[in-house]
């Protein structure tokens, strides 16, 4: 089946440690998206690639980093640097450019530093 | 992106049809208004889009005001199943070379109940 999918669902980190987050996607889409959410708030945009080999900062983009090598992949580091990192990470991703199709969201990684 | 201004909350009785609102006043002329919805703790459902005329698909209808500053989510027959927040965004057209930001507000909680 096609989709989106973040691994792991929960990952527990100890701070002061950079923690990678995966997203993998199988939907040939070329745009992908990094976004948190906090308890009770909406989404807010991390990072976003439209192509391989670039993406641009989102709103919140401090105390993290991505990468996009390859289309399917577009994983996600949150460091040190993040002064609240525990949140729910959600990533999506899109067909761009043309047409006018949704976005799909994996379901969540919910990351708690302790 | 324009800003959307959305209820923080509603209820509707099963059965019933839910018409969730959304504000964006400042909506310009290549910006699409899009619906998704989020259940708790999974990643948010595309749900419907459009640009000016009424759309209608398998979950949802889309009613946007001839102005354009505003619209509203219908579900025709409410399930206890459609409690989940609903965001409505409003989104730059994808083909014209921008950053394709995807940029979701708090949403409106809706409860259905018996």
């Amino acid at each position: 089946d096609g989709g989106i999918t973040q691994s792991p669902k929960y990952l527990f980190r100890k701070e002061g440690q950079n923690v990678t987050l995966s997203c993998e996607q199988n939907l040939n889409h070329d745009a992908m998206y990094w976004y948190r959410q906090d308890p009770g708030q909406g989404l807010r945009l991390i990072y976003y690639s439209q192509i391989v080999n670039d993406f641009q900062k989102g709103d919140i983009a401090e105390g993290y980093s991505v990468s996009r090598e390859k289309k399917e992949s577009f994983p996600l580091t949150v460091t040190s640097a993040q002064k609240n990192p525990t949140a729910f990470y959600l990533c999506a991703s899109s067909m761009w450019p043309g047409g006018h199709t949704e976005a799909f969201f994996g379901q969540g990684t919910r990351l708690t530093v302790v | 992106d324009a800003k959307t201004t959305q209820p923080p909350s509603m209820d509707c009785a099963e059965g019933r049809a839910a018409n969730l609102p959304c504000n964006h006043s400042t909506i310009s002329g290549n910006e699409y208004v899009y619906w998704y919805r989020q259940i708790h703790s999974q990643g948010p459902q595309y749900i419907i889009h459009g640009l000016k005329n009424n759309e209608t698909n398998e979950m949802a209808s889309l009613i946007i005001t001839e102005d354009r500053k505003s619209s509203t989510l219908i579900l025709p027959h409410a399930t206890l199943r459609d409690t989940a927040v609903y965001y409505c965004i409003v989104r730059v057209a994808p083909y014209t070379g921008t950053a394709s930001k995807l940029t979701f507000g708090t949403g409106t909680r809706l409860q259905v109940t018996l």
